[in-house]
């Protein structure tokens, strides 16, 4: 019964390949976030949508292709592998985008060999 | 846009005593400011949020305080226990955007 749950966990790769994240949420949020978490810790937003549709757009390399199905569906895709795109990856949702706090789920580890 | 700031990068304190973290955002919009705290290898977890229209809240041994004409907001955590050890990110929020401060590492010593 996880609220938000992401898949893979883990994903070892090479640098160069494509892979895809996917995240889903049992909450009846509307709301959902990809955030990039580095080595240092920094939290850092990179899109947001609400109710499908795109709402937050952050400066991220155009390798990187969100797509919400529905509201309860935030994937990502990363074309073309760097290795500066190794970081760990949470995707959460919220209620509304305005003063809710965010549920995140517990990360993808993307590590680029 | 909004600049959130974040003090200390790291704190260490004994068991029992008490912890502060301040924050302070540069937007006069941002009307929500949560607080989360990350396990080592954990996801982030609301302890506890603020908004706009209140001075103080607490939840036990947390305390949340803001001051939103010097735009600076504080947690406080009294009584630490070595289970309080963390990393904690303060956030500001604002027309559906989230900006994070760059988290505080606190480490509470038995």
């Amino acid at each position: 019964d996880t609220a938000v749950s992401q898949t893979p966990k883990y994903l070892v790769t090479q640098m160069g390949n494509d892979k895809s994240i996917k995240c889903e949420q049992n909450l009846g949020h509307d709301t959902m976030y990809w955030y990039k978490q580095d080595s240092k810790k920094f939290l850092k937003i990179m899109f947001s949508y609400n109710n499908k549709e795109l709402i937050i757009n952050e400066t991220v390399p155009n390798r990187f292709s969100p797509k919400s199905p529905d509201k309860a569906h935030l994937n990502l895709h990363i074309n073309s592998l760097e290795l500066g795109d190794s970081a760990v990856y949470f995707c959460a949702s919220s209620r509304g985008s305005s003063n809710q706090p965010q549920h995140f789920g517990d990360g993808t580890r993307l590590s680029i060999l | 846009g909004e600049n959130v700031e974040q003090h200390p990068s790291t704190l260490s304190v004994q068991e029992g005593d008490s912890a502060v973290i301040k924050c302070t955002y540069s937007d006069s919009a941002s009307n929500y400011f949560p607080w989360y705290k990350q396990e080592l290898g954990k996801r982030p977890q609301l302890i506890i949020d603020i908004r706009s229209n209140v001075g103080e809240k607490k939840d036990q041994r947390i305390a949340v305080t803001l001051n939103k004409t010097a735009k600076h907001f504080s947690l406080h955590i009294t009584e630490t226990q070595p289970e309080d050890s963390a990393v904690y990110f303060c956030a500001a929020k604002d027309a559906g955007k989230s900006t994070f401060g760059d988290g505080t590492t606190l480490t509470v010593k038995p």
